[in-house]
């Protein structure tokens, strides 16, 4: 079954730090894509980050950085120098090449950037 | 400015009046789709369209239809909305070779 799991349902982060948010993945193709959105408490839905599963390299877009561990099918976002605008809840998505070009979300992470 | 209009936000019904979620999006983009959003389950993919004409359910499309006319919209019709429906629903349409979902703001139903 395709799945992505997010173990940690809230997470609180020092102002300035840096914290990794866990995701695991579970699908048999061989070509799929991995995402990270965001959502402040305003409820948009804000895309971050992008990790194609032929990439080599990690992805990066400015302070954020997918930690892509193919093996490990994890796919953990790495936030450098928590802001305070940074507190919402994220979540990671998949979208398989199969199984009717959904995409597949997890149930999320709520963090808390501490002042 | 590239986005996804959806319509209304909040709403506010009761069992059985039949309503309309719109979404239109701008960026000629061919997939489109509704999710729907509760507590613990992230989201979840209620119908979704490949291109005009082309519609297919997702894992939770059960009270729900949808139909695409034209490339830019793709209604939400919930014909005897049920107080599980309430939820917070979002349309989202795809970039092609990433993927990248583009949300519309997001659509607050409270069914009585």
């Amino acid at each position: 079954a395709q799945k992505i799991t997010q173990t940690q349902p809230g997470m609180f982060v020092q102002e300035k730090e840096a914290v990794t948010l866990d995701c695991t993945y579970d699908t048999s193709d061989q070509s799929y894509g991995l995402f990270w959105y965001k959502q402040p408490s305003s409820g948009e839905m804000i895309f971050l980050i992008y990790q194609g599963s032929y990439d080599e390299q990690n992805a990066t877009e400015g302070r954020y950085s997918l930690n892509f561990q193919k093996a490990r099918k994890s796919a953990n976002l790495v936030i450098s120098a928590s802001q305070l605008g940074d507190s919402a809840m994220y979540f990671c998505a998949m979208r398989p090449n199969t199984g009717g070009f959904k995409t597949i979300f997890g149930a999320g992470t709520r963090l808390f950037v501490k002042a | 400015e590239a986005q996804v209009t959806q319509n209304p936000r909040y709403l506010i019904t009761v069992t059985g009046k039949k309503l309309t979620v719109t979404c239109s999006q701008n960026m000629n983009h061919e997939y489109m789709s509704w999710y729907r959003q509760d507590p613990g389950l992230g989201l979840r993919q209620i119908y979704y369209s490949m291109n005009v004409e082309v519609t297919d359910k997702g894992d939770v499309p059960e009270g729900y239809k949808v139909s695409r006319k034209e490339k830019r919209n793709f209604p939400l019709i919930l014909e005897s909305p049920s107080p599980n429906q309430t939820s917070l629903y979002f349309c989202a349409s795809r970039r092609l070779i990433t993927g990248e979902l583009f949300f519309g703001e997001g659509s607050r139903l409270t069914v009585l």
